[in-house]
């Protein structure tokens, strides 16, 4: 079991919210990612970083920003939450010299 | 641009029987690792083939890869109901400054009782 952690597991929010997304991994890996996952379809990679103070955006464009000030911390915000950002958001983490990744269990967003 | 592409999309066996899973994918890779989604949940990592090998194990699980046809498949061996889940492949390009796993749609696989 990886320990990789996020919070909330669940959320249902109004439209115009300011909403975080919280990610935490105690196993010192220096790369974190967020993907977005609708029911039953790909899991598409909308941030990534290589470690503190480094993030880049990835294939899908995002209206959410991330930030990584300490290795174990990648939260993901999103500072007006629409309709459109329904989804689950799965966060995952994997060491320099590693090639697999580890998952959180996900975090099912609801905007209505 | 998606890379990994599962077959078929959704696959319903009886428990025992074995499941067959495929992935095609269309640039050069480094790896191609198998990943498994349990309902609601986060993915799993299940095993990791690299681009020089053709075929590995891990208990019930089989894989192979055919660079030449940029293709792998997923055999899982006297399925369990437990084995229900949804299964991404996902490739690893060459090394490369902005090598980033891709996954692929996925499979729905139900193993009935």
């Amino acid at each position: 079991e990886a320990d990789i952690y996020q919070t909330p597991r669940y959320l249902v929010i109004g439209t115009g919210k300011k909403i975080t997304l919280e990610c935490s991994q105690t196993m010192g890996h220096d790369k974190m990612y967020w993907y977005q996952q609708d029911p039953g379809m790909e899991l598409h990679l909308i941030h990534y970083s290589y470690g503190v103070n480094s993030t880049e955006k990835g294939d899908l464009s995002s209206e959410s920003t991330v930030s990584r000030i300490r290795t174990e911390h990648f939260p993901l915000t999103l500072e007006s939450a629409r309709p459109s950002h329904t989804s689950q958001y799965l966060c995952a983490s994997t060491g320099l010299a590693q090639e697999t990744q580890y998952f959180g269990p996900g975090t099912r967003l609801l905007v209505l | 641009s998606q890379q990994g592409e599962e077959d078929p999309q959704a696959l319903s066996i009886q428990e025992g029987e074995n499941a067959t899973m495929n992935c095609s994918y269309k640039t050069s890779i480094n790896n191609l690792q198998w990943y498994r989604q349990n309902s609601g949940r986060g993915l799993v990592h299940l095993i990791l083939i690299r681009s020089n090998e053709r075929e590995k194990h891990s208990g019930r699980l089989r894989v192979t890869l055919d660079t030449s046809k940029k293709s792998s498949s997923l055999l899982i061996t006297a399925s369990r109901a437990a084995d229900t889940a949804s299964y991404f492949c996902a490739t690893e390009p060459l090394p490369g400054a902005n090598s980033k796993l891709t996954f692929g749609k996925g499979i729905t696989l139900s193993v009935r009782p």
